[in-house]
This record gives structure tokens, C-alpha cells and sequence, in this order.
């Protein structure tokens, strides 16, 4: 089966860095998504790797690994609005989406 | 800024009852999916929709469930016979070219309740 696991929580201090790791396992693979999402809200779209590196946009910057089936979201200055879940998510076939367990950020004053 | 909207934001119903929940996508956007949200749970994938016609769905959406897009700009997630383990928050999401790379936007959800 395809899974993507994601530890279920992380706990930081405001103005830290913190890192949400993914694994995944899927039948093909065409990139990793990172969807953040803040209680009652809907997912929204942080960042896309479709090949391995470091891709950066602001205090947020998310790393794939293929080889690994590994990546990971990085955040950076952590402010108390960045409080909320994070999925990664894959493309599985052509129109099909698979998201991550999520894992809850708590970020602390 | 372009967004998808969602209609209605909450709705209770009986067991057994049908339901409609409406999106209207981005305008220009040709890709059209649904997705639910257990309380507390991830995202599940439930249906993409292009070209008027279904593109891909998940074992969660058998029979009970259809989608259709009645006009230019709506898109309807139909529940047949609901059950007390569809209570969830839907969301429906749009992207232009569907391609591994382009964004999905969601919209708000509506949060269902079965009763």
C-alpha cells in the first residue's frame, strides 16, 4: 500500500527552528507537497519538491531525498502563528492525491 | 485574491439522508477534487474530477457517493443514505493543469454532521 508517516506532534519555542520529517511509501513517485493547516481552516499550499535538494520560500524550506523516501519541512524563526498541522502529501496516478499522517506544531511563547 | 468557496459551511442531517455540498472552483481552474477530514485525522482523497467526467477516486467513494458539475461554475459532492462514519469535514479543492507540480486550492470545508 502507499502510506506517508509523519510524527503526530512537535513542540517549539517561538524563534526557533524546527524540522517535521515524512517518509513515504507510494507505487510511483512525482514529488512531495507540504500543506499547512490551522484548526478549522483548510490546507494550504506551502512548497513542492519534485527532484532532491533544498528548496526555500522565506522562514520556510522543505528537503527530499528520493533515494531516502524521505523529506522534510523546515521552519525557521518560529513565530506563534505558525501553531497548526502539517502534511506532507503526494501525487499517486494521475489525479489522486495521498496525504500524510500530519503532525500538530505547538509553537510556545 | 481568487478563491474556492464552499456552501454551506455546516449541515446536520438524519441518517439516511441524502446530501448536497456545493464548491464553486476557481474560475479559470479545470481540475476539481474532494476530500474528508475525520476530526482530528488526515486528509483522505476522495474523488478528481476533469472534463466532466471522473479522473481518478479512492475505495472510499463507492456508490453512495457521486459528483457533478451542473453548470459553468458549480461543483457538487452528493451523499446518498448518510451514515453516522460520514460525519467529517469536506473540502473541495481546484488546480489549473492537475500536473504533479501545480497548487490545489482548497476551499473552507464544510463540516457534515450525521445524526
Amino acid at each position: 500500500g502507499q502510506s506517508l508517516e509523519q510524527p503526530s506532534e512537535v513542540t517549539a519555542v517561538e524563534g526557533a527552528i524546527v524540522q517535521i520529517n515524512c517518509t513515504y511509501q507510494t507505487s510511483g513517485f512525482y514529488g512531495l507537497s507540504w500543506y499547512q493547516q490551522h484548526d478549522g481552516g483548510a490546507p494550504t499550499f506551502l512548497s513542492y519538491n519534485g527532484l532532491d535538494g533544498l528548496e526555500e520560500t522565506g522562514r520556510f524550506s522543505s528537503f527530499l531525498s528520493r533515494s531516502d523516501s524521505y523529506g522534510y519541512l523546515l521552519l525557521q524563526e518560529l513565530q506563534m502563528k505558525d501553531s497548526a498541522s502539517y502534511f506532507c502529501a503526494v501525487p499517486s496516478g494521475t489525479y489522486k492525491y495521498i496525504f500524510g499522517t500530519g503532525t500538530r506544531l505547538k509553537v510556545l511563547a | 485574491e481568487p478563491e474556492v468557496t464552499q456552501t454551506p459551511s455546516h449541515q446536520v442531517t438524519q441518517m439516511g439522508q441524502e446530501v448536497i455540498l456545493r464548491c464553486v472552483p476557481i474560475s479559470n481552474h479545470l481540475y476539481f477534487y474532494w476530500y474528508r477530514q475525520i476530526l482530528g485525522q488526515k486528509v483522505e482523497f476522495l474523488v478528481s474530477f476533469y472534463n466532466n467526467e471522473i479522473s481518478e477516486k479512492s475505495e472510499i467513494f463507492d456508490d453512495q457517493f457521486s459528483v457533478e458539475r451542473p453548470d459553468g461554475s458549480n461543483f457538487t459532492l452528493k451523499i446518498r443514505s448518510t451514515k453516522l462514519e460520514d460525519s467529517a469535514m469536506y473540502f473541495c479543492a481546484s488546480s489549473y493543469s492537475g500536473g504533479s507540480t501545480d497548487t490545489q486550492y482548497f476551499g473552507p470545508g464544510t463540516r457534515l454532521t450525521v445524526l
